[in-house]
């Protein structure tokens, strides 16, 4: 079984700082990895996935992610937010034989002016 | 992109009333599809997964008699929630599974059902 950990419940920061939002994983099997970001009443849109190959994924709004297996990290950054930024974010892993998506609890970034 | 669409994307409804929702694929087709719950300030929860013209697969705890699914074509996915209770109202999301690519899922905008 899998599970997905992102340990800050909130993140909260200042226009234009760089933000890591962390995401812990555990599987006993190969897995997928995403992120995925929900803007209020909204679905989830795709910020980016890791699949194999380079470690270092980047996504879209100028988001990327490392993926490292010796820590089963997946931790998101971005160098500088913007306010459209602010939003709920998810962690998820994907069971490479039953593409069943497993998702983190989410981390609410805020980003203040 | 993919696109997908769920209706209503809002419904309020009385104790004991059943409520449809639809989830389109509206360009690609999808042969699985996923049923996604989301409590308030909480994470996703699969409900259940469906293959076009088989029977739903349902997570533990979820009741395949209270959350009827039927994925009946390649572009369409419907939930049923039959006799809906207050502790039903929540936040039900659809992800078709672009037949063929299994690496990605969509997911469809949503919709809240809030029942009195």
């Amino acid at each position: 079984a899998q599970s997905v950990t992102q340990l800050d419940s909130q993140v909260p920061v200042f226009e234009e700082a760089p933000v890591e939002l962390r995401c812990n994983y555990s599987s006993s099997v190969s897995v997928y990895l995403f992120w995925y970001v929900q803007y209020p009443n909204q679905g989830l849109q795709l910020l980016l996935k890791y699949l194999s190959g380079s470690t270092l994924v980047k996504g879209i709004n100028g988001f990327e992610a490392e993926f490292n297996k010796s820590q089963t990290s997946f931790h998101l950054r971005k160098p500088s937010v913007h306010i459209s930024d602010t939003a709920e974010y998810f962690c998820a892993v994907s069971d490479r034989s039953t593409d069943k998506l497993i998702f983190g609890t989410g981390t609410r970034l805020q980003v203040f002016p | 992109g993919a696109v997908v669409s769920q209706h209503p994307s809002r419904v309020i409804c009385k104790s004991g009333t059943s409520v449809k929702i639809e989830c389109r694929s509206l360009d690609f087709q999808a042969t699985t599809m996923f049923w996604y719950r989301q409590f308030p300030k909480k994470s996703l929860m699969l409900m259940a997964t469906s293959n076009e013209g088989s029977k739903a697969t349902y997570e533990q705890g979820v009741e395949k008699d209270k959350f009827l699914i039927n994925h009946a074509s390649l572009t369409l996915s419907t939930l049923t929630v039959t006799s809906a209770h207050p502790e039903d109202s929540s936040f039900y999301i659809c992800s078709p599974q672009r037949t063929g690519i299994t690496d990605t899922q969509y997911f469809g905008p949503g919709t809240r059902l809030t029942v009195l």
